[in-house]
Parts: C-alpha cells; structure tokens; sequence
C-alpha cells in the first residue's frame, strides 16, 4: 500500500536541543496530521494540517505543509524530557476518509 | 473533548476463544470509526473501516469472519476476534471522526487494548 517516508527513524537528543522531523510521499495528500505516540497508549493529535504551505504551531511544536503536498515536517523546540515517544506522521490521499502513516520517529532525550 | 475510550485495555485469553473489544466515542458522535493493530515497533496497520448501520470495509488480507466489526451506534463500534490464535496478540487501536465539525477529517484515538493469547 501507499507509504510515508518518515525520517529519521530514531533520534537521541540532550534536553533543551531543537528536534526537526519529516515525512515525504510521491503522491499528493490532502492531509497531514502528525501524531505522538507513548509506550502503550494509542496516538494523540498534535497538529493538523489542510493547506499547503500552511505553517502551524502549539506550543513548541511547529509543523508544516509542503507546497508540492507532498512533504511536511515537525519541529520540536526547546526538547523536554516529556517529548519521548514515537511521533508518526499521517495523511489522506485524495478524498479517502483512511489515513495513511509513517514508520514512526521515536525521539529519546536525555536529561 | 474529542475522547475516545476502548474496553478493556488489556486481555489475556486462551487459544480458541473469542475477545470483544468496545471502542466509543465519549462526548462526540462518530460518523466513522477505524481499526488498527500495531505490531511491537511498528506503525499502525488500519484493518477496517466502521460505519454506523452498515457493513465493515475491511482491509485487504484482513479475514472479516475472524475479525466481527458491528457499528451499533454513532458512540460505539465493537470488535470481536473470533477463534483467537497466539498470532493475533497485538496492540488493537480504535480511532474516530466526529459527524460534524469544522475540520472534518481528524481522526481521534482510542488508548489502545492489548491482547495476548495463551
């Protein structure tokens, strides 16, 4: 099936570091959506997004839409020790109501 | 708002058996649930889609007689694996998209149900 390229895979950062994300398709999308994930629970929106070049924040986190829709990326600033987890990034290809996700990038910070 | 809740979050059953997990929608009326199962470090594979009233769209390569979806409500979807095998213990998550809004297509998640079969 169609897949997100999500990149990197891992990534291990000291506390207070800025963290950069992202996702690339060669097909175009409608939707991204970029979720984060703890060990156990099931994922938690933190930004969608509608438009490309749509540019979106809340809080530490900005996120945006690629003007080619076909990419977009997740910045966490100022990293905390809370921001562990696996954030996955995810879209709708056309006008499909199924969305489609990456592989994950699980973020480790240490204190 | 937008809280999905799923039931139970764990379950161990024997080989055999069947398991119904509840997924609802706790202060908003889903038009359209989801399944997913999430294999250890893996990302979430959907198995159907769920609309209220109506028959399960499922995923190719998902056994619809082994994987019973019902939709009985615009706040609950069920699913039930039937004759569970130790290849189906996994990470079960539900997702869904509220009826109305302003965007339309957010998909909210459930905290997951862990199965394990013995």
């Amino acid at each position: 099936g169609q897949q997100l390229n999500q990149s990197p895979q891992s990534m291990f950062i000291q506390e207070g570091e800025d963290v950069s994300m992202n996702c690339t398709s060669s097909s175009i999308f409608n939707t991204w959506l970029w979720y984060k994930q703890d060990p156990g629970e099931g994922p938690v929106l933190l930004i969608a997004l509608y438009k490309a070049g749509e540019l979106t924040s809340n809080g530490r986190l900005t996120a945006q839409f690629g003007i080619t829709r076909k990419d977009s990326f997740l910045n966490i600033s100022a990293s905390i020790p809370s921001d562990v987890g696996i954030y996955f990034c995810a879209g709708h290809l056309g006008g499909s109501e199924k969305l489609v996700f990456g592989k994950g990038t699980k973020l480790t910070v240490n204190p | 708002g937008a809280v999905v809740s799923q039931h139970p979050s764990w379950v161990i059953c024997k080989s055999g058996t069947s398991v119904k997990i509840e997924c609802r929608s706790l202060d908003f009326q889903a038009t359209t649930m989801f399944w997913y199962r999430q294999f250890p470090k893996q990302s979430l594979m959907l198995m159907a889609t769920s609309n209220e009233g109506s028959k399960a769209t499922y995923e190719q390569g998902v056994e619809k007689d082994k994987f019973l979806i019902n939709h009985a409500s615009l706040t609950l979807s069920t699913l039930t694996v039937t004759s569970a095998h130790p290849e189906d213990s996994s990470f079960y998550i539900c997702s869904a998209r509220p009826l109305t809004g302003d965007p339309p297509y957010e998909q909210y998640f459930g905290p997951g149900t862990r199965l394990t079969v013995t």
